[in-house]
């Protein structure tokens, strides 16, 4: 089955302690891509990726990193967490230059106390 | 700056009505458009997307949109809702070049009514 992964689902931590949400997927997609979903402010871009070893920002990058290497997984790494990070992340992935649609990963919901 | 703006932050409807869900951008160069809908608990799914051609574009379930490009809008239209189209709707936006970022609308949350 086709599908986006992410993991871990739900996870509470403490400001400041470096957590990495992970996510695969098994559609062999150049892009993949973080978002960040918040009450009336719908969907942010974090970063994204054309391809291996190929990231770029997005609108709200500040706090986090990304890393590509490989083409399947693309895991967001927040070094220091704070309370504002505090949300639901997605990740997706789409193939052909991004212009496909995107499948979007079950989401990850993050609390930071 | 480009962005997307959705004003209808909530618009309930009866079942059987119609409904029309509004989308406009601002951008300098052209994008591409698109509408995900996303069901309660759920990740977003693809309901329809313009890339060039004709400016009427049929989706899943029912949908369609079109674009107009003097107005910088896509609005989402459904002849007769069903109670299960109750869900948000997200419009959004990819450049045509230079980026391959997207931006997403803050969404429209319909509520269908029996």
């Amino acid at each position: 089955e086709a599908q986006v992964t992410q993991n871990p689902r739900y996870l509470i931590t403490v400001t400041g302690k470096k957590l990495t949400v992970t996510c695969s997927q098994n559609m062999n997609h150049e892009y993949m891509s973080w978002y960040r979903q918040d009450p009336g402010l719908g969907l942010r871009q974090i970063y994204y990726s054309m391809n291996v070893e190929v990231t770029d920002k997005g609108d709200v990058p500040e706090g986090y990193k990304v890393s590509r290497k490989e083409k399947r997984n693309f895991p967001l790494i927040l070094e220091s967490p704070s309370p504002n990070q505090t949300s639901l992340y997605f990740c997706a992935s789409s193939s052909q230059g991004a212009v496909n649609e995107q499948y979007f990963g079950p989401g990850t919901r993050l609390t930071v106390t | 700056a480009q962005s997307v703006t959705q004003l209808d932050s909530q618009v309930p409807v009866f079942e059987e009505a119609p409904v029309e869900l509004r989308c406009n951008y601002s951008s300098s160069v052209s994008v591409y458009l698109f509408w995900y809908v996303q069901y309660p608990n759920q990740g977003l799914q693809l309901l329809l997307k313009y890339l060039s051609g004709s400016t009427l574009v049929k989706g899943i379930n029912g949908f369609e949109a079109e674009f107009n490009k003097s107005q910088t809008s896509f609005h989402l239209r459904k002849p007769s809702v069903h109670i299960s189209d109750t869900a948000e709707y997200f419009c959004a936006v990819r450049f045509t070049s230079g980026t391959y970022k997207y931006i997403f609308g803050t969404g429209t949350r319909l509520k269908v009514l029996a």
